[in-house]
């Protein structure tokens, strides 16, 4: 059973376009949550992390958010350069040091 | 500052074959990743090494095993290549603490023929 979804898979936005992307997860216990950022034939960018329902991280155009169930990275006004493809990844209180649960990412395409 | 840095870049294999890649974290980092990312897929953990010991094994056969040395650098083997093997692979450093996040090399892209 997955245990982090994400979506929507692909989402389309025209430039200044603004949206918002879901990583729903379902661990025994939350221990963090991370975003990142991938690019086509890169390794994943580090974005955030978010440890507790109600925390709020910024970064430019980018708004993460945390409830219980869910996180949602908000995009706002993007541009071009912001398409990529965005992974979410859980670390559960039940797990190993470091072992991050993935999503399958959203990819996002921003076009002009 | 220099990131974490992956060898090779790409690779190209056949069935049956072994292959080694290489990872050197950030410097002052402890604790090593490695994961397997399938094409449309997010990274899957394969193991997590810190101060030089196995902390951690993911839902991989045992062709696959790693080590990590005294100056923290990590090897990852696969032995016995299996078409099904063809991914990119990650390491991924961070300094140990559990809270402190992953960050990520390129990758090496494995092809197997």
């Amino acid at each position: 059973e997955d245990q982090v979804t994400q979506s929507p898979e692909a989402l389309r936005l025209q430039e200044g376009e603004s949206s918002s992307l879901n990583c729903s997860y379902t661990v025994s216990g939350l221990r963090g949550l991370f975003w990142y950022r991938q690019d086509p034939g890169k390794g994943p960018e580090f974005l955030f992390t978010l440890y507790s329902a109600g925390e709020e991280k910024e970064k430019e155009r980018l708004k993460a958010t945390l409830t219980k169930k869910e996180s949602f990275l908000h995009i706002t006004a993007p541009k071009p350069e912001d398409s990529a493809t965005y992974l979410c990844a859980v670390l559960d209180r039940g797990s190993t040091l470091g072992r991050l649960y993935f999503g399958r990412g959203t990819q996002l395409t921003v076009w002009p | 500052d220099a990131g974490v840095t992956q060898s090779p870049t790409h690779l190209i294999k056949t069935r049956g074959q072994h292959v080694t890649l290489r990872c050197s974290p950030i410097s002052g980092h402890k604790s090593v990743s490695w994961y397997q990312q399938v094409l449309g897929q997010g990274p899957q953990f394969i193991f997590q090494y810190y101060e030089k010991e196995e902390r951690g094994r993911g839902n991989f056969p045992d062709r696959f095993s790693a080590r990590q040395f005294p100056n923290y650098s990590s090897e990852l083997n696969v032995n016995a290549l299996l078409l099904g093997d063809s991914a990119l692979y990650l390491c991924a450093s961070s300094p140990g603490q559990i809270h402190q996040p992953q960050h990520f090399g390129d990758g090496t892209r494995l092809s197997i023929l």
